[in-house]
């Protein structure tokens, strides 16, 4: 399919490394985030969560961190595997969204992942 | 699958005609979100709609207009194209609509002006 985001940052590792995607969120007083995997040709992919209470957040071979005061948010891929490839793209919920589910996407990394 | 459909997959047109994309929520959500994705703007929230009720605007141009139906499934409507709608547009869905709710996107609509 058609590659979105042809400039993206991308990162590439090796087939079973462990893998770190790192995002800047813009709004210090965000509440939730959110990681998405996106394939080529599909629709953005929930992986994982983290409210802003909590720090760190495991899913299965996922971890996300959130450091609240560089405003910053990582996700952790181990043991990568060649079916991780994709865009991932984090996505925060700012203050004050009227009630309703507002979501900032930031612009996304592509993870290249080599046997 | 996420459960959320939408058709169709490619939609190819001409300068200034109008086109209707076409979202199904997953079973249960009340709630539907449209983005536009293009290559040098990421994900951009176009609209949300709330069991019939329109419930947020974003980025969303005056050209384009949506609608949920009773049955819950939504239609955007993209009138007066021109060659910078040419993208991809996504439906997602949730239960409520509440914040901090996971939503779930489908597929997509890849939309070509030619």
């Amino acid at each position: 399919g058609e590659s979105v985001g042809l400039h993206l940052p991308t990162l590439s590792v090796q087939e079973g490394d462990n893998s770190i995607i790192n995002c800047a969120y813009s709004n210090s007083a965000s509440d939730y985030f959110i990681w998405y995997k996106q394939e080529s040709g599909k629709g953005p992919q929930f992986i994982i969560d983290i409210r802003s209470n909590m720090d760190k957040r495991q899913g299965q071979r996922v971890t996300v961190l959130l450091n609240k005061t560089v405003k910053h948010l990582s996700l952790q891929i181990a043991a990568t595997q060649p079916g991780d490839s994709a865009v991932y793209f984090c996505a925060e919920t700012p203050p004050f969204s009227g009630g309703y589910n507002k979501l900032i996407f930031g612009a996304g990394t592509r993870l290249a992942v080599h046997p | 699958d996420s459960g959320v459909t939408q058709t169709p997959k490619h939609l190819i047109t001409a300068t200034g005609q109008r086109v209707t994309l076409r979202c199904s929520p997953r079973s249960g959500d009340l709630s539907v979100y449209w983005y536009q994705q293009s290559l040098d703007q990421g994900l951009q929230f176009l609209i949300q709609y709330y069991n019939g009720e329109e419930r947020a605007k974003g980025n969303i141009l005056e050209r384009f207009s949506a609608q949920q139906f009773p049955d819950l499934h939504s239609e955007l409507n993209l009138s007066s194209l021109e060659l910078g709608d040419s993208a991809l547009y996504f439906c997602a869905s949730s239960p409520r609509g509440a914040p901090r709710e996971t939503q779930y996107f489908g597929p997509g609509t890849r939309l070509l002006v030619l």
